[in-house]
């Protein structure tokens, strides 16, 4: 079965960065893309960007670019979302989702919940 | 950047009612919108993307209808695990945005 697995909660301070993964099974992984996904707390979902698999290809919300790199392991079948310069705005779960038909998301991970604290 | 107007914020409903939920998109999006479902601490789940094509494993009791600017989702006969809050996306263009949920409360 399809399944994306992401890594456990981070805590960091303001201005450092976060690396986040997500392992995917069950699914020809190239063949796909992956998007990723903020939720702040009691908030709504704001897209961050996605990555082409197979060949690390990625696009990001303009609000993003500079600071978000989406990255791709074919050996592993893992996505990596890189985010630097955290400020106490960040916090929030950080979601993978496999892109899918109209570039919707069909499965997600579980999340992530990225804490920046000082 | 498309905005996207979800209404209401929140409703109340009992269980076996009509629920109908919209959302606004403030330019033409042709069919590429999508329903997400989330219920609390778990990730959203896709119901229904394309305006009306149901993803595998949806109950049919959900549907989606609309095209260009103006969509609705319908969940007839509410049951208990449908109370969430629900997230229309547009996938027309980058960034894709999300409208800002609808609660769906007893």
């Amino acid at each position: 079965q399809v399944q994306l697995v992401q890594s456990g909660a981070e805590l960091r301070k303001p201005g450092a960065s976060v690396k986040v993964s997500c392992k995917t099974s069950g699914y020809t992984f190239n063949t796909f893309g992956t998007a990723w996904v903020r939720q702040a707390p009691g908030q709504g979902l704001e897209w961050m960007g996605w990555v082409t698999n197979s060949n690390g290809d990625a696009a990001y919300a303009r609000k993003f670019q500079g600071r978000v790199t989406m990255t791709t392991d074919t050996s592993t079948s893992t996505v990596y979302m890189e985010l630097r310069g955290l400020r106490s705005n960040d916090t929030a779960v950080y979601y993978c989702a496999r892109r899918n038909y109209y570039d919707s998301s069909d499965f997600w991970g579980q999340g992530t919940l990225v804490t920046v604290s000082s | 950047d498309i905005q996207m107007t979800q209404s209401p914020s929140s409703l109340s409903a009992s269980i076996g009612d009509r629920v109908i939920v919209t959302c606004r998109a403030s330019q033409d999006i042709r069919k590429y919108l999508n329903w997400y479902q989330q219920t609390p601490g778990k990730a959203p789940k896709l119901l229904i993307y394309a305006t009306s094509t149901l993803q595998s494993g949806v109950p049919s009791r959900f549907s989606g209808n609309g095209n260009g600017t103006g969509f609705s989702l319908t969940i007839s006969d509410l049951q208990p695990e449908d109370f969430a809050t629900y997230f229309c996306q547009q996938s027309f263009t980058m960034p894709l945005t999300f409208g800002a949920g609808t609660k769906v409360e007893i």
